[in-house]
Parts: C-alpha cells; structure tokens; sequence
C-alpha cells in the first residue's frame, strides 16, 4: 500500500525562526513530489519536484528531493505569522496523489 | 479564471438523507478529482475523471457514493443515504495534465456535517 509521511506532526516557532519538514513516502511508479500549503480553506500549491538534489526556491521556502532515500524536506526562512499553516506533501504516481498527514506549523509573534 | 468552483460551501444533514456536491473545474482542465479530508484519515482521493470519463473509483468507501461527470464544466459526489461517519471536508480539484505532471487546484470545499 502506498504511504506518506510526515514529520514532525506539529510545531510552534518563533517569527524570525527557520522550519524544516520533512516527508518520507513509499509508492509504487513515483513520478513526483509535490508540496501544498493549506490554511482555512483548500490547499493551495507550493512545490513539485521530479529530479533528485535539485532545489526548488519561491521566495523564503525551498525544498529538495532525494528519491534513493525516499524524501523530501521543505524548508521555511525567516517564517512570519503568515507562515502558519498545515503543510502536505504528496507523491504522485500517474493520476493519483498520495498526501501525507501534513505538519501543522504555528508561528509566534 | 474564477478558480474551482464548489457548492454547497456547508451542508447539514440529517442521517439517511441524500446528499450531493456539487463542482465547477477550471475550463480547459481534462482532469477531475474529488477528495475527503477528515483529521483521522486526512486528504484520500475518491475518483477522478478524465475527459468526462470516470478512471478510478477506488477510492469511493461504499456503494453510498456515486460521482458523475455529464460535461467538462460540472461534476457532482451524491451521498445516498449519509451516515454520521461520512461527517468530513469535500474537495474537488482539477488539473491541465495528470497529477504526476502537472499542479492540481483544489476549490474551496464543502464541509459536510451528517446529523
């Protein structure tokens, strides 16, 4: 059964502060990785990856994928109260997308 | 482009009633899918189209629930009947290519709440 995870569950940081997730998954015929942010309503779209070790950069956030070891991180700079949300990874594999629980991050002012 | 389009945004009803949702994809959009999203499960997909043309119902939990796509600008999820357990966001998104490819766009949801 394909599977994706994400971690940690949660965290709370500071304004200022740097976050790294991370999301492992394990589906079969993975063509891509892609990222969502979701705050109140739907998830809106952040990043897909398809090569390994090529980072991808909009603005603070960045992310990388690593498919020998079946993961990828996403990385928030600088974060600002705007910041926070649930973010999702998902694999996708021809037309399905396989999401992961998504991490919760509340940033403090 | 107005973006994904869904109605009702909240439904409440009662157990045994029939439910539907209802969706508007982008134009010139040929894929369709529609998801549920509950905190025990999260974001599962139930079935997508392809021009119109259902490819993979997989995901539908029962027989309860039924998905149709009469033309590329409208789709509709129908619950029948709805049970407390079916309590859950509904989202519909739609994409240009296949989801390997290409981003898809989520709508707004329609959170549905069964009595």
């Amino acid at each position: 059964e394909d599977k994706v995870v994400q971690s940690p569950l949660s965290l709370v940081v500071h304004e200022g502060d740097t976050v790294t997730l991370n999301c492992s998954y394990e589906v079969t015929n993975f063509r891509s990785l892609l990222w969502y942010k979701q705050e109140k309503k739907a998830p809106t779209f952040l990043f897909m990856l398809t090569s390994s070790g090529i980072e991808k950069k909009s603005g603070r956030l960045s992310s990388i994928l690593d498919k020998k070891e079946l993961f990828s991180i996403l990385n928030i700079t600088a974060t600002q109260t705007g910041d926070s949300a649930v973010y999702l990874c998902a694999a996708a594999a021809g037309n399905k997308l396989t999401f992961g629980g998504g991490t919760r991050v509340l940033v403090k002012p | 482009d107005a973006g994904v389009i869904q109605s009702p945004r909240h439904e409440v009803t009662e157990m045994g009633q029939e439910v539907t949702l209802r969706c508007k994809p982008i134009s010139g959009h040929d894929y369709l899918f529609w998801y549920r999203q509950t905190m025990m499960r999260g974001l599962e997909l139930l079935i997508y189209f392809n021009n119109n043309v259902p490819i993979d119902d997989s995901g539908m939990p029962e027989d309860r629930f039924s998905a149709k796509m009469p033309n590329a600008s409208f789709s509709t999820l129908k619950i029948q009947p709805s049970e407390p357990r079916d309590s859950a966001v509904y989202f519909c998104a739609s994409s240009f290519k296949t989801a390997q490819d290409n981003e898809q766009f989520f709508g707004p949801g329609t959170r549905l709440t069964v009595l």
